[in-house]
């Protein structure tokens, strides 16, 4: 069965520094990988996938995540976090039927 | 265009009451559709899913059931509410290789 683990409840991170996400996921072969993201009382927005090629994928809002096979990892990346991207985020895992498991998500606190 | 149209955005509702949550797409056929719930504090607990009309999976029992009456309508209900049904339900279309598309959510309120 896969599954993911986001091993950070809560990130607290000044304006305009960088912000780093993990994600780990278990799954038996090779996964799709999602990051999304949650503003409060919102639905999710899709922030970035991987599917293969380049393991190093961007996104919207100057996000990007790096697949990691050796390590399981697929961990979300922003080198200067703006006030706006206090959020939840969520890291997702899929197979071929497309069926996606979630982490139990970051909580990213942005500090003036 | 393809969008996903979830309502009422927010309701209360007493213990013992009933509820209905509606989900809809347009712009595609026979998509798969799933309906989510957060807990505060808590992650995404997949509720329901369906692949096609008519075609229901529970993953977890509870006091919810869900129906796929036509294509492109998912909906909740309850026959009667309950305290812990309280949380923000979140449906979701399948777009494949596209990852998920979310609706904007409806936060419960069970009082």
């Amino acid at each position: 069965a896969q599954s993911v683990t986001q091993p950070d409840i809560h990130i607290t991170v000044s304006e305009g520094a960088s912000l780093e996400l993990r994600c780990n996921y278990s799954y038996g072969a090779t996964p799709y990988l999602f990051w999304y993201v949650q503003s409060p009382g919102q639905g999710l927005q899709l922030l970035l996938k991987y599917f293969s090629g380049d393991t190093l994928v961007q996104g919207i809002k100057g996000f990007e995540a790096e697949f990691k096979r050796s390590q399981s990892s697929f961990n979300l990346r922003k080198p200067s976090v703006h006030w706006s991207d206090a959020a939840e985020y969520f890291c997702a895992v899929g197979g071929n039927d497309y069926k996606l498991s979630f982490g139990a998500g970051t909580t990213v606190t942005v500090r003036a | 265009s393809q969008t996903i149209h979830q309502w009422p955005a927010t309701l209360v509702q007493p213990v013992g009451s009933p509820l209905s949550l509606e989900c809809t797409v347009e712009g595609t056929s026979n998509p798969n559709l799933y309906w989510y719930r957060q807990a505060a504090g808590r992650g995404l607990q997949l509720l329901f899913y369906s692949v096609g009309i008519g075609q229901i999976s529970s993953e977890v029992p509870q006091n919810l059931s869900a129906s796929r009456p036509q294509d492109r309508q998912f909906i909740l209900s309850s026959k009667k509410l309950l305290l812990s049904d309280s949380g923000f339900y979140l449906c979701a279309w399948d777009r494949g290789p596209y990852g998920y598309t979310f609706g904007s959510g409806t936060r419960l309120t069970v009082v």
